[in-house]
């Protein structure tokens, strides 16, 4: 089974604190996604990569950036949290593309909550 | 701009009471439509993909079907285990050979005994 790891299920930082999300997956997929989940709205698509060191904009990147060094790990950062970024994050991998409708396969979450 | 719509927002069932959900959808090239489960706490569970209108795809109680604009997710027989969020998601291009999903809100399901 594909397995998504999440570095951390709940998380407390204070506002103004530059805020890592670690994830990793062990199925050689070549494309990760983050994702933030907010009541009313739904999964928000942040950043996604479909390869190491390269990384695409998804819907709603403001005030987040990702690093993608290796293959198996991606990691989401805050770069100075704020109070609004307070939600539950989501990790995801799929070695989808054009071709191949692979699904995505997501970890547990991260709840955060910035103060 | 892709959007994708479910109905209804929440859903009550008794144990046994068949219904379906819906999952309408507005985007330009489908290359596949995903259904999800999620427990509270947890990660979305994958559990359909459908690529073209009028397939269906099943797993114990649960149905799938696909028109050109719009999925049910039909529940037969519900059990109480059955209650969760239940997710549609559509799969879009994003620009060059790259695809993304783009979720609907979900529909709280809740089976009672």
């Amino acid at each position: 089974d594909v397995k998504v790891t999440q570095s951390s299920r709940y998380l407390v930082k204070r506002t103004g604190e530059k805020v890592f999300l670690e994830c990793v997956q062990d199925m050689d997929h070549e494309n990760m996604f983050w994702y933030r989940q907010d009541p009313g709205l739904g999964l928000r698509l942040i950043y996604f990569s479909y390869d190491v060191k390269m990384k695409e904009k998804g819907d709603i990147p403001e005030g987040y950036s990702v690093s993608r060094e290796k293959k198996e790990r991606f990691s989401l950062i805050l770069e100075s949290a704020s109070t609004n970024q307070t939600s539950m994050y989501l990790c995801a991998s799929t070695n989808g593309d054009r071709f191949n409708y692979q699904p995505q396969h997501f970890g547990d979450g991260t709840r955060l909550s910035i103060l | 701009e892709d959007q994708v719509t479910q109905s209804p927002e929440a859903l009550r069932l008794q144990e046994g009471e068949s219904s379906s959900l819906n999952c309408s959808y507005t985007v330009s090239g489908l290359r596949g439509l995903f259904w999800y489960r999620q427990d509270p706490g947890k990660g979305p569970e994958f559990l359909f993909t459908l690529y073209s209108a009028g397939e269906e795809k099943e797993k114990e109680r649960l149905k799938a079907t696909l028109t050109k604009k719009e999925s049910f997710l039909h529940i037969t027989a519900p059990k109480p285990e059955d209650s969760a969020t239940y997710l549609c998601a559509v799969r879009v291009n994003s620009g060059g050979s790259n695809y993304k999903l783009t979720f609907g809100k979900g529909t709280l399901l809740t089976v009672n005994p």
